[in-house]
């Protein structure tokens, strides 16, 4: 059964710090991996999406890396702003078409 | 503007009482989805549909009940079985092959309270 893990589960950064998000999952048969953010009392918003034959993905400031073959992936946001507070959500795609998530990030960015 | 459209943004439910949470896309998504998301649990998968007429349990159908008569709509029943549904409901689409397309597109929720 695949299992996503997300460390921290907590982070708290000055504004302007580059920083890394942490995804890992068990079973190496993907065929994606996705990463949402959630503001609070909201929905899920699709940040990047990463195929299996993918490497990485970038959109603005964020960089998503996979490493199928180790089962990690990484989101990396760059010098980071108060309004990119959020929980950061990732989630992978195996056998069935039925995503698999991972708990979460919480993101705090200080001003 | 396409997307999904959840409604209502917040629903109270008496005991022993069912109610019905709407999901409608106008993305023209084959598949729907309908997750529970519980604080410290992440999401889980309630039931989910490849295609119309057909649906599949996941992970917590217990208590749960769907349709998918039309493509374009996902609704799904809170019934009195469910002995804890108070969660925040969020339902998804996809095309079915999501490796040849833009991944998830998820709604805006809808927070349900047993009162």
């Amino acid at each position: 059964k695949q299992e996503v893990t997300q460390i921290p589960a907590a982070l708290s950064v000055p504004e302007g710090e580059n920083l890394v998000l942490n995804c890992s999952f068990t079973d190496s048969a993907i065929y994606n991996l996705q990463w949402f953010r959630q503001d609070p009392g909201k929905g899920l918003t699709s940040l990047l999406l990463i195929q299996s034959s993918q490497r990485e993905q970038t959109s603005g400031r964020l960089n998503a890396s996979l490493d199928k073959s180790s089962g990690r992936s990484t989101l990396y946001i760059a010098a980071s702003q108060p309004g990119d507070s959020a929980t950061y959500l990732c989630a992978v795609e195996g056998g069935a078409q039925k995503l698999v998530f991972g708990q979460g990030t919480r993101l705090t960015i200080n001003p | 503007d396409g997307g999904i459209t959840q409604s209502p943004k917040y629903l109270f439910r008496k005991e022993g009482q069912n109610v019905t949470l709407s999901c409608e896309q106008n993305l023209n998504h084959d598949a729907m989805y309908w997750y529970r998301q519980d604080p410290g649990q992440g999401l889980r998968l309630i039931y989910y549909s490849q295609i119309v007429n057909d649906f599949q349990k996941g992970d917590i159908a217990e208590g749960y009940s769907v349709s998918r008569e039309k493509k374009e709509s996902f609704p799904l029943t809170v019934t009195s079985a469910q002995k804890n549904p108070t969660a925040f409901y969020l339902c998804a689409s996809s095309i079915k092959r999501v490796r040849d397309g833009d991944g998830y597109t998820f709604g805006s929720g809808t927070r349900l309270t047993v009162v």
